[in-house]
């Protein structure tokens, strides 16, 4: 069974840092790219970032490009999400998704961590 | 990035109505079209991939059409079971992979 989850969501104040896991199992990790999307509250979905089955290709939202870094970890079957100078408008559930080859699509989601920028 | 525009925004049904919701891409995306329905705390759940084709499980009412840069989801006889939220979504991008802005259909 494909497994997603999420960790690391919290409450934070604006300008501080936070780094999201996604721990995944049932599936061969190292074979597929990974992505972040989130969603505030009441709100649509944003894709966040993707990473590249060996982490050799990364890309970002222009929201989040130069404060959002993604990472993988494939020996120990990890997503990472650094996120750095977080806003108010950063507050969403932040959900690790897997990337289909076939189809080509989100074809499994986590259940999402709720990450809450405020002072 | 490509940006997905999708219409309505919301939309009222009664069962057993035809409901159409269109998605526009700002460039040709072939058929990487990609369509997902989330119900009320859920995460999203890959509904047709490939812009026409149904994912497994996924009830013969929802189909959906299209190519380049004009799709359509028609949900042909609503069910109360069919009320949420309904994304586009394009994967034509190497990494990228934006989002419509979302309709959400209410069951009356």
């Amino acid at each position: 069974e494909v497994q997603l989850v999420e960790s690391g969501g919290g409450l934070v104040q604006p300008g501080r840092s936070l780094r999201l896991s996604c721990a995944i199992s049932g599936f061969t990790f190292d074979s597929y790219a990974m992505h972040w999307v989130r969603q505030a509250p009441g709100e649509g979905l944003e894709w966040v970032s993707g990473i590249s089955w060996n982490g050799a290709n990364t890309g970002y939202a222009d929201s989040v490009r130069g404060r959002f870094t993604i990472s993988r970890d494939n020996a120990k079957n990890s997503l990472y999400l650094q996120m750095n100078s977080l806003r108010p408008e950063d507050t969403a559930f932040y959900y690790c998704v897997k990337a289909g080859y076939s189809p080509r699509a989100f074809d499994y989601w986590g259940q999402g961590t709720l990450v809450t920028v405020s002072s | 990035d490509i940006q997905m525009t999708q219409s309505p925004s919301s939309l009222s049904a009664s069962v057993g109505d035809r409901v159409t919701i269109s998605c526009r891409a700002s460039q040709n995306i072939g058929p990487f079209l990609n369509w997902y329905q989330q119900r009320p705390e859920e995460p999203p759940k890959l509904l047709i991939f490939a812009a026409s084709n149904l994912q497994s499980g996924v009830p013969s009412r929802f189909s959906a059409s299209g190519s380049g840069t004009d799709f359509t989801l028609t949900i042909d006889g609503v069910q109360p079971e069919d009320s949420a939220a309904y994304f586009c979504h394009q994967s034509h991008s190497s990494l990228a992979w934006t989002f419509g802005q979302g309709t959400k259909v209410e069951i009356k």
